[in-house]
């Protein structure tokens, strides 16, 4: 069965970093590119990141390109988005997903239970 | 960037029911074109995948069609379980979501 656990979220102040991480199992996670996707409080579903399945391509959502980094490390099966330059517009779940395929275009057909970012002072 | 409008905002109906809720693109998506459910404090899951293709495990009373700009997912039945809020989301050129329809118990 695919489990994707994120973790890593925490309350961090405006300008601050932080590393979200998500551990995937049940799949051959080199097989598939793999996404973040943002919820802030009350709200809908925002795109963040994605990564294709060797990590030689990445993307990421205006909103956040400059400061949002995402990666893969394919020998430990794990996922990561490193955040920089946190403002309040990036509280939100953070939910890592898998993709579909392993390139384009793919959608994503698990995702994990999400993690609580929370900017502010 | 494709834009996704999803309508209704909220859907009030009884179990039983049909739900019939919309997706509009401000241009062609092809048919990359999924739909997702979410409750709360639960994180989404697949229901529909290009355009009309049920995703594993997904009752067949949860159906997908349009083309080019409008599509539809459509819910023939409601079950008690079914009452949640849906996105839809485009997954080619741009990987936009829509804002989401709630529907909820009359």
């Amino acid at each position: 069965e695919v489990q994707l656990l994120a973790s890593g979220g925490n309350l961090v102040q405006p300008g601050g970093s932080l590393r979200l991480s998500c551990a995937a199992s049940g799949f051959t996670f080199s097989s598939y590119a793999m996404g973040w996707v943002r919820q802030a409080p009350g709200k809908g579903l925002e795109w963040v990141s994605a990564i294709t399945g060797g990590g030689g391509d990445t993307y990421h959502a205006d909103s956040v390109k400059g400061r949002f980094t995402i990666s893969r490390d394919n020998s430990r099966d794990t996922l990561y988005l490193q955040m920089s330059s946190l403002g309040a517009e990036d509280t939100a779940v953070y939910f890592c997903a898998k993709g579909s395929s392993v390139s384009r275009p793919y959608f994503f057909d698990w995702w994990g239970q999400g993690t609580l970012v929370t900017v502010s002072s | 960037e494709i834009m996704l409008t999803q309508s209704p905002g909220t859907l009030s109906l009884s179990p039983g029911e049909r739900a019939t809720l919309s997706c509009r693109a401000s241009q062609s998506v092809n048919s990359y074109l999924a739909w997702y459910q979410q409750k709360p404090g639960q994180a989404p899951r697949l229901l529909i995948y290009d355009t009309s293709s049920r995703a594993t495990g997904i009752p067949d009373r949860f159906s997908g069609s349009g083309s080019g700009t409008d599509f539809t997912l459509t819910i023939s039945r409601l079950e008690p379980e079914d009452f949640a809020v849906y996105f839809c989301q485009h997954y080619g050129r741009s990987r936009t979501f829509g804002q989401g329809t709630k529907v909820e118990m009359k």
